[in-house]
């Protein structure tokens, strides 16, 4: 699986959209990229994933350049909710095989 | 309830004593994941199964055993705790059909 490269931290106004960047420049063709949270203490949870296609769903956008090396999720109006460490993972679309989790970027969401 | 549930969510033990996590699943997925976290990395694998009777390691399963004798349980056993072993567990499960994963809310273990 190709490696990723996400900021260690990010700081967000409440309210305010949040774009949270990730290079993956190894990726392959049929790799997807896929993004986690992890708010404290919690199991990680699903945000969203792409193969090439920009994607929306109603807890973020995931935006995908053109060459596929880099990505940005997109939280459209952060809350204090959405403070926690998120994962940018390349995985390739067998179901069912594991994922690869790096150090993530703690997103700190004030008021 | 249905989802994924892992007991127990606490649990300190001594260096040495056999410790069993238990992970159960509702939603009868396929696949069925362990993960360890510890302070300053991300997820490992330790083990994952594809369905029932069949498990593979994963790229930490040193010192852990698992089993998956129902589609629902997976559990992870650590056969004699070592302190190395103290961390956060986390259960994940999926079905072939979507490909996200869905953890458990953890269990935090201490090895004294």
């Amino acid at each position: 699986d190709a490696k990723t490269t996400q900021p260690t931290s990010m700081d967000c106004a409440e309210g305010r959209a949040a774009n949270l960047p990730c290079n993956h420049s190894t990726i392959s063709g049929n790799e997807y990229v896929y993004w986690y949270r992890q708010i404290h203490s919690q199991g990680p949870q699903y945000i969203i994933h792409g193969l090439k296609n920009n994607e929306t769903n109603e807890m973020a956008s995931l935006i995908i350049t053109e060459d596929r090396k880099s990505s940005t999720l997109i939280l459209p109006h952060a809350t204090l909710r959405d403070t926690a460490v998120y994962y940018c993972i390349v995985r390739g679309n067998q179901a069912g095989t594991a994922l690869i989790f790096g150090k993530g970027t703690t997103l700190s969401v004030s008021s | 309830d249905a989802g994924i549930t892992q007991s127990p969510r606490y649990k300190i033990t001594e260096t040495g004593r056999q410790v069993t996590l238990m992970c159960h699943q509702t939603w009868s997925h396929s696949y069925m994941f362990w993960y360890r976290q510890d302070l300053g990395h991300g997820l490992r694998l330790i083990y994952y199964s594809a369905a029932a009777d069949i498990t593979d390691k994963g790229e930490v399963p040193d010192g852990y055993v698992v089993s998956r004798s129902k589609t629902e349980n997976f559990p992870l056993t650590l056969e004699s705790a070592t302190r190395s072993q103290t961390s956060v567990y986390f259960c994940a499960s999926s079905d072939e059909s979507r490909w996200e994963q869905f953890f458990g809310p953890g269990t935090r273990l201490t090895v004294l």
